[in-house]
């Protein structure tokens, strides 16, 4: 089942496109995340989420920014790709109580 | 300045072999420590917290406050956990942050 849906899977674009991955999930939760993820850089946070109207900074927010329309939705936009930002990144939810994240299947984006 | 290191990036064993992928922490409050695990082609998931106390497919975790450790652990690895694991580490609170390790990628050969 899928409580947490990415858009698109995969995609391929150029540099100075703008470019946005989105995340639905049915899991009912308030926080919601995003990572990149790089071989032998494992995961690191761009932003999150904790209701609609709250918005942070993760650790490599630069070049990217986001959206929260619902809280079901919650999108990831590059405004400028550029190669660097070739990378897979997950979408996250997670459970205030116990802290724990769900993930997306991840969507996997190239930058040429 | 809140910190998880997996000190290594791969790790091979046989099946049927103890494993113990490593994970140490830094952090000046009281943490909360979890692994999580990605098969391939399979998205993340939480494989188990420190404060359950649980045993998942084999695996057992402890938190050590003096070693400032949470290593992996199962006695005896099958080829079916071979996978990437992750550490990750969750400050609470009002300066909430979530940080993982870079990963250990542990194969079980035959």
């Amino acid at each position: 089942d899928a409580d947490v849906t990415q858009t698109p899977r995969n995609r391929i674009t150029k540099t100075g496109k703008r470019i946005m991955l989105e995340c639905s999930q049915t899991k009912g939760h308030d926080r919601m995340y995003w990572y990149r993820q790089d071989p032998g850089l494992g995961l690191r946070l761009i932003y999150y989420s904790f209701d609609v109207k709250d918005i942070n900074k993760g650790e490599i927010s630069d070049g990217y920014s986001v959206s929260r329309q619902a809280q079901a939705k919650f999108s990831l936009s590059l405004e400028s790709a550029i190669p660097n930002q070739t990378a897979l990144y997950f979408c996250a939810t997670s459970d205030a109580g116990t802290g724990e994240l769900f993930f997306g299947e991840g969507s996997r984006l190239t930058v040429l | 300045a809140q910190r998880v290191t997996q000190p290594e990036k791969l790790l091979s064993v046989f099946k049927g072999a103890p494993v113990e992928l490593k994970c140490n922490y830094s952090y000046s409050g009281s943490p909360e420590l979890f692994w999580y695990v990605q098969y391939s082609r399979q998205r993340l998931q939480l494989l188990l917290r420190h404060i359950s106390r649980e045993s998942i497919k084999g695996f057992t975790a402890d938190l050590n406050k003096g070693e400032t450790s949470f290593h992996l652990k199962k006695p005896f690895a099958q080829e079916e956990d071979s996978a990437m694991y992750y550490c990750a580490l969750i400050s609470g609170g009002s300066n909430y942050k979530l940080t993982f390790g870079k990963g250990t990628l542990l194969t079980v050969n035959p």
